[in-house]
């Protein structure tokens, strides 16, 4: 089974700052990846998909990529409302919908 | 506007089952592909299973296989997830989630079912 590692699990950054959040793959997923937003209360919000491409409505503040197994997504000029958890799911192999642990973003 | 609307949360024996719905209202549930994802308490996202469209077939995660059952009525676009032989670890936050084309990218969310299991 795909097993995706995310990294860091928790991460404090200020208002204004410049974040990564890493997502690592077992194996090849073939830019069947996704990026959402969690914030407490509240279902997941989708964010980008097919690792780069950003959903509707969504700030062109976030953005994503990857370099062979390793997605990335990046978040700049953190905004008060960012503050939230990031989980990656692949798409791609069976267990499809597999998600990330998570990462936390504090202030 | 698509909207997942789920029913109210539930507390179980352990032992027992609970069945969660989903109505869809915005679209038809025939032209949505419903999946379940469960969020313990303070813990991660984890995908339960879905309906596949291009295999036309229900997927289940294996940890799940002899406990789930998801079920659908077109007729009034609601999709249900049955979960037997309840455990205190199956206390969380049940979604069903869609995407909006054929692809496992999920669009949109239901606001959640608690499931509380105890004694």
């Amino acid at each position: 089974d795909i097993r995706l590692t995310q990294s860091p699990s928790f991460l404090s950054a200020s208002v204004g700052d410049r974040v990564t959040i890493t997502c690592r793959a077992s194996q090849d997923v073939n830019s069947y990846l996704a990026w959402y937003q969690q914030k407490p209360g509240k279902a997941p919000k989708l964010l980008i998909y097919a690792a780069s491409t950003l959903q509707s409505g969504v700030p062109s503040r976030f953005s994503g990529s990857e370099s062979g197994t390793d997605f990335t997504l990046t978040i700049s000029n953190l905004q008060p409302e960012d503050f939230a958890t990031y989980y990656c799911q692949q798409v791609d192999s069976f267990p499809r919908g597999t998600f990330g642990q998570g990462t936390r973003l504090e202030i | 506007q698509v909207q997942l609307v789920q029913s109210g949360a539930e507390v179980k024996k352990p032992g027992a089952s609970v069945k969660v719905s989903c109505k869809v209202s915005g679209f038809t549930l025939s032209e949505l592909s419903i999946h379940w994802v469960r969020q313990a308490p303070g813990k991660g996202l984890e995908w339960m299973g879905g309906f596949d469209p291009q295999d036309d077939e229900t997927i289940v995660a294996q940890k799940f296989q002899d406990r789930v059952t998801m079920t659908e009525d077109t007729s009034t676009d609601t999709a249900y997830m049955e979960l037997k032989s309840l455990k205190y670890e199956d206390s969380a936050f049940y979604y069903c989630a869609a995407p909006e084309t054929d692809t496992w990218y999920f669009d949109y969310w239901g606001q959640g079912t608690l499931l509380t299991v105890s004694s």
